[in-house]
């Protein structure tokens, strides 16, 4: 069964950095997100992305952050700058055109930034 | 408005017994619910959804139940399995929307 992969599953990071989470969303769905979840937390929405352009951000999708499709599978999200507070686990999910609405979301990465 | 409240917070049941979770919502443009479910260590998995045109939707041993003018909606599991412990998350989503809003998520024990 085809599924969304991430990568790395942990990010360690000093605040300051930058880092680049990674995506291979299913291979045939063309609509792309990502979540993250403080530990405790609810689940938080952070920014969809169709057809190479963002469709839809939180207020949490600030400047820092930015998501690139660099070719035709990987699906990525880069935080500038990263800081004590964006330390949890970073979802990315995607669904098809057929039911845009089905979202289905890989193992995460958990970013700890120190 | 936008916020999905999801009830209890820890749930345990004995094996064979019903588990049920209750989630309500207050913005009636939201028009699809669904149920994630997470296991340690692992994302969300989609379970079962809902449309507010239908007032149940059953897959296998789950259930959703949804009260449009209550505007309630809750997930029941029959028979629950050791194999059913896990994070249950409800959802929901406006059509004009891509994002999913998140209830807080409810832990499950089902005890042996």
């Amino acid at each position: 069964e085809p599924e969304v992969t991430q990568t790395p599953s942990h990010q360690v990071t000093q605040m300051g950095q930058e880092v680049i989470l990674r995506c291979v969303p299913i291979s045939n769905h063309l609509y792309f997100y990502w979540y993250r979840q403080i530990l405790g937390q609810k689940v938080e929405f952070l920014v969809s992305f169709y057809n190479n352009e963002i469709s839809e951000k939180s207020e949490i999708f600030d400047d820092q952050f930015s998501v690139e499709r660099p070719d035709g599978s990987n699906f990525t999200l880069k935080i500038r700058s990263t800081k004590l507070e964006d330390s949890a686990m970073y979802f990315c999910a995607s669904s098809s055109p057929v039911s845009p609405h089905e979202q289905y979301f890989g193992p995460g990465t958990r970013l700890t930034v120190t | 408005q936008q916020q999905v409240k999801q009830s209890p917070q820890s749930l345990i049941v004995q094996k064979g017994g019903i588990s049920i979770i209750n989630c309500a919502y207050e913005n009636t443009a939201f028009d699809y619910f669904p149920w994630y479910q997470q296991f340690p260590g692992k994302g969300p998995a989609l379970l079962i959804a809902i449309r507010p045109d239908v007032s149940e939707k059953k897959e296998g041993r789950f259930t959703i139940s949804f009260n449009k003018s209550a505007k309630q909606f809750s997930l029941h599991i029959m028979d629950s399995q050791p194999g059913d412990s896990a994070t249950y998350f409800c959802a929901a989503r406006k059509d004009s929307n891509y994002q999913l809003i998140w209830g807080a998520g409810t832990k499950l024990i089902i005890k042996p």
